[in-house]
């Protein structure tokens, strides 16, 4: 089954910790994508990867670190959380280019900073 | 710059009756691509629909259907004789060409749909 993984789906953790939320896809993907999801702020772009060791700023990345070692991996990382990361995440990966669109998003994960 | 305008912060209705979500959007592209997916209250991203540019045609898909006007930078979606399970936070999406490829997400447009 084509799809997009993300671990864990739910943290609760202490500002400071460091952190990593685990992406994973399927389906062979160049692009590979992170999103944060906030009340009456939709979805923003944090990252993005257009293939392997190919990476780069979305528009909130303050805060957050990516790497792309392996076409299926796009793990991001949080080196000393804030509350104000407080947040729905998703990953999402797609085809790159040719405008073949749909970007497969992954089921989310809820993010609690104390 | 790319910008998605969902102006219906909240929208309720009560079932089977019709109700139509706007989404206008804002690009410089000329080819790009829209998208409508539906948040349910179990939080993930479910894909409703996908139209480029240069694809004016409407489109059916059982209660849903979505009328794309270019002239007016529109992408509305309009769900028939709703349904409780249509109660959701629906995004209306953006993508562009080159550059980071990424969604520019509208701030979503919450319906409850009550029985």
């Amino acid at each position: 089954e084509a799809q997009v993984t993300q671990n864990p789906r739910y943290l609760i953790t202490v500002t400071g910790k460091k952190l990593t939320v685990t992406c994973s896809q399927n389906m062979n993907h160049e692009y590979m994508s992170w999103y944060r999801q906030d009340p009456g702020l939709g979805l923003r772009q944090i990252y993005y990867s257009m293939n392997v060791e190919v990476t780069d700023k979305g528009d909130v990345p303050e805060g957050y670190k990516v790497s792309r070692k392996e076409k299926r991996n796009f793990p991001l990382i949080l080196e000393s959380p804030s509350p104000n990361q407080t947040s729905l995440y998703f990953c999402a990966s797609s085809l790159l280019g040719q405008g073949l669109g749909e970007q497969f998003f992954g089921p989310g994960t809820r993010l609690t900073v104390l | 710059a790319q910008k998605v305008t969902q102006a219906q912060t909240e929208i309720s209705v009560v079932e089977k009756e019709d109700v139509t979500l706007d989404c206008v959007y804002e690009t410089r592209d000329t080819t790009y691509y829209l998208f409508w997916y539906k948040q349910p209250p179990s939080g993930e991203l479910v894909f409703l629909i996908r139209r480029n540019s240069f694809d004016e045609q409407n489109e059916i898909s059982g209660r849903y259907s979505w009328n794309f006007q270019k002239s007016t930078s529109s992408f509305n979606f309009t769900i028939t004789a709703s349904q409780v399970v249509d109660s959701a936070v629906y995004f209306c999406a953006l993508r562009g060409q080159g550059g980071s490829e990424k969604l520019v997400f509208g701030k979503g447009t919450k319906l409850t749909v009550n029985p």
